[in-house]
């Protein structure tokens, strides 16, 4: 498996708390995600980096957002949780410079807001 | 916008038997297409991936196959095993700078013995 950390594992929080959940990557790979899974939604998009201070926004982004200091490391945060953001919370990294599109996924973040 | 919707929803079939998830993908410029199997309490994990210039891809008992006039590509699997139930995700991304997937919605295979 590549190199990816997430933490938490595990989170409960109350609506309108800040949450952060972090991801951790060893691999040096340039490019890196965030993702939601919800039942019947399957993988969507929040927000991704393409380098050092490089994010731009994805699919469901609203009440989320990104920063990334360093190349290993990619911070999501819910500035004021609600109960609609109760959901797993996938990071994920791939890297293009070498043409290898594939994408590799973290454990997984479960977040309940209460 | 962009879109990939993936069917069935759910899928059981006998054990030793084939099974065929499809998906379409709206954007004529997506150029690879990979299916990730989730276990419960897993994360997506790659099985087999697609380039735009290839038609058909295997991997012992999986296989990928593209359609780029259709705009659709499916997973099969062949002589099931129980350890192949799962929930199976396509995907399509436009690579070149814009490294966003797309995915499908997921199906449910059950393998039952």
């Amino acid at each position: 498996d590549a190199g990816i950390t997430q933490s938490p594992r595990h989170k409960v929080t109350e609506t309108g708390t800040p949450v952060t959940l972090r991801c951790h990557q060893t691999e040096n790979h340039r490019y890196m995600y965030w993702y939601r899974q919800d039942p019947g939604h399957g993988l969507r998009l929040i927000h991704y980096s393409y380098g050092v201070k490089d994010t731009d926004k994805g699919e469901v982004s609203d009440g989320y957002s990104v920063s990334r200091s360093k190349t290993e490391d990619f911070l999501l945060t819910l500035e004021s949780a609600t109960s609609s953001q109760t959901s797993v919370y996938f990071c994920a990294i791939s890297e293009s410079a070498r043409g290898d599109e594939k994408l590799f996924f973290g454990s997984g973040t479960q977040l309940s807001v209460l | 916008g962009e879109n990939v919707e993936q069917h069935p929803s759910t899928l059981s079939v006998q054990e030793g038997d084939s099974a065929v998830i499809k998906c379409t993908y709206s954007d004529s410029a997506s150029n690879y297409f990979p299916w990730y199997k989730q276990e419960l309490g897993k994360r997506p994990q790659l099985i087999i991936d697609i380039r735009s210039n290839v038609g058909e891809k295997k991997d012992q008992r999986i296989a990928v196959t593209l359609n780029k006039t259709a705009k659709h590509f499916s997973l099969h699997i062949t002589e099931t095993q129980p350890e192949d139930s799962a929930v199976y995700f396509c995907a399509a991304s436009k690579g070149g700078g814009t490294y966003k997937y797309i995915f499908g919605t997921g199906t449910r295979l059950k393998v039952l013995a």
